[in-house]
């Protein structure tokens, strides 16, 4: 069954800190990996990774894909106490219609 | 402005009765998805959707309908054979992005269901 896992489920940081958050996926006929950022509504979107993509950089975030570890980072430098947010993982497969979703990383960023 | 709307943004009903969440899209997407929120949990799919009058159970689709009858609209319906229906309720959308033939999936603000 395909599914993708993240960690921590939790994590409390201070402002200035550097985070990385952790996403491992096991996918049939793997073709995508997505990371959204969710502050109390509906998820935006941050980042797309394929194997023509494997490494995205927006600001102050960043996203890598490993493919032979089946794994991806989401890095976040001088965090702010606007990137408190649920950070979720999802994949997606050639022919699949469903995207899996991970259970999410909750991050609170302190002042 | 494209995008995906919900409503209503919060929902109370009594145990026993069914409520219909509804989901509007004016993005020509083909492609459209309901899923379920709770806390730790991240997002679970109830129902999808490829086509118009056509849908496809999600992985937990029990004691929830949909129909589709026009492209623009996938209403779920929560009935009262579902035995947990508290809930956030996300209605998404999904289009091929660029040339790698992934898919990008775009949300609508969601529903917060409270049952009493």
């Amino acid at each position: 069954e395909d599914k993708v896992v993240q960690s921590p489920l939790s994590l409390v940081v201070h402002e200035g800190d550097t985070v990385t958050l952790n996403c491992s996926y096991e996918v049939t006929n793997f073709r995508s990996l997505l990371w959204y950022k969710q502050e109390k509504k509906a998820p935006t979107f941050l980042f797309m990774l394929t194997s023509s993509g494997i490494e995205k950089k927006s600001g102050r975030l960043s996203s890598i894909l490993d493919k032979k570890e089946l794994s991806s980072i989401l890095n976040i430098t001088a965090t702010q106490t606007g990137d408190s947010a649920i950070y979720l993982c999802a994949t997606d497969a050639a022919g699949g219609f469903k995207t899996i979703f991970g259970a999410g990383t909750r991050l609170f960023v302190k002042a | 402005d494209g995008g995906i709307t919900q409503s209503p943004k919060y929902l109370f009903r009594k145990e026993g009765q069914n409520v219909t969440l509804s989901c509007e899209q004016n993005l020509n997407h083909d492609a459209m998805y309901w899923y379920r929120q709770d806390p730790g949990q991240g997002l679970r799919l109830i129902y999808y959707s490829q086509i118009v009058n056509d849908f496809q159970k999600g992985d937990i689709a029990e004691g929830y309908s949909v129909s589709r009858e026009k492209k623009e609209s996938f209403p779920l319906t929560v009935t009262s054979a579902q035995k947990n229906p508290t809930a956030f309720y996300l209605c998404a959308s999904r289009i091929r992005a660029g040339t790698s033939g992934a898919y990008e999936q775009y949300f609508g603000p969601g529903t917060r269901l409270t049952v009493t």
